[in-house]
């Protein structure tokens, strides 16, 4: 069946780096873009960084604009999220999710797949 | 950027009310809007994209409207297993935004 599983949290303190992963089944990587998207404790939705197809085009919320490195290996269905210089405001749960089929640079339908998130707490 | 704004922050309602929630973009977004729904603990479910399409499996009692600048999500006749958090979402090429979520409790 359609999965994403992510994988990479825990506590770290700040300043530091962690790298989130997300293995993808079920479905073919490669003809989806993809999307990193948080929520803080108590908190709503706050997108992080999408990924097109190929991974050539990349976007980043200003939050986390030259921090964060969103990366995938479509050969190994997976999905990345390389965070550097950690502050205790991206404490958060991870998700990884999956723009709907057809989705691209110019069309949005939606994220119709999620994972189940990993945590990510930052805090000395 | 893109802000998406969502009233009401809460909303009490019994089973069988109809209910709207009503998502404001700071600037015109097109047809690339999405409603989510999240229940604790669980990761959010999509329920309707590009303004009013109903997501495969979603029940017909939820929809979606709007243009512009101002959207909303109805649900005709609320369920107990309606009651949860609800986010917009909107898209540009170089985003993606969520409103800050209405939560939809019992009365």
């Amino acid at each position: 069946q359609v999965q994403l599983v992510e994988s990479g949290g825990g506590l770290v303190k700040p300043g530091g780096s962690l790298r989130l992963s997300c293995a993808a089944s079920g479905f073919t990587l490669s003809d989806h873009y993809m999307s990193w998207i948080r929520q803080a404790p108590g908190k709503g939705l706050e997108w992080v960084s999408y990924s097109s197809r190929s991974g050539s085009t990349r976007y980043y919320a200003d939050s986390v604009k030259g921090r964060f490195t969103i990366s995938r290996d479509n050969d190994w269905s997976a999905l990345y999220l390389q965070m550097d210089s950690l502050r205790a405001e991206d404490t958060a749960v991870y998700y990884c999710a999956r723009h709907r089929s057809g989705s691209s640079l110019n069309y949005f339908y939606g994220v119709d797949v999620w994972g189940q998130g990993t945590t990510v707490t930052v805090s000395s | 950027d893109i802000q998406m704004t969502q009233s009401p922050s809460t909303l009490s309602a019994s089973v069988g009310d109809r209910v709207t929630i009503t998502c404001r973009a700071s600037q015109s977004i097109g047809s690339w809007l999405a409603w989510y729904q999240q229940k604790p603990g669980k990761a959010p479910k999509l329920l309707i994209y590009m303004v009013s399409t109903l997501e495969g499996g979603v029940p017909s009692r939820f929809s979606g409207g709007g243009s512009g600048t101002e959207f909303t999500l109805t649900i005709s006749r609320l369920q107990p297993d309606d009651f949860a958090t609800y986010y917009c979402q909107q898209y540009n090429t170089y985003s993606l935004t969520f409103g800050g979520g209405t939560k939809v409790e019992i009365k």
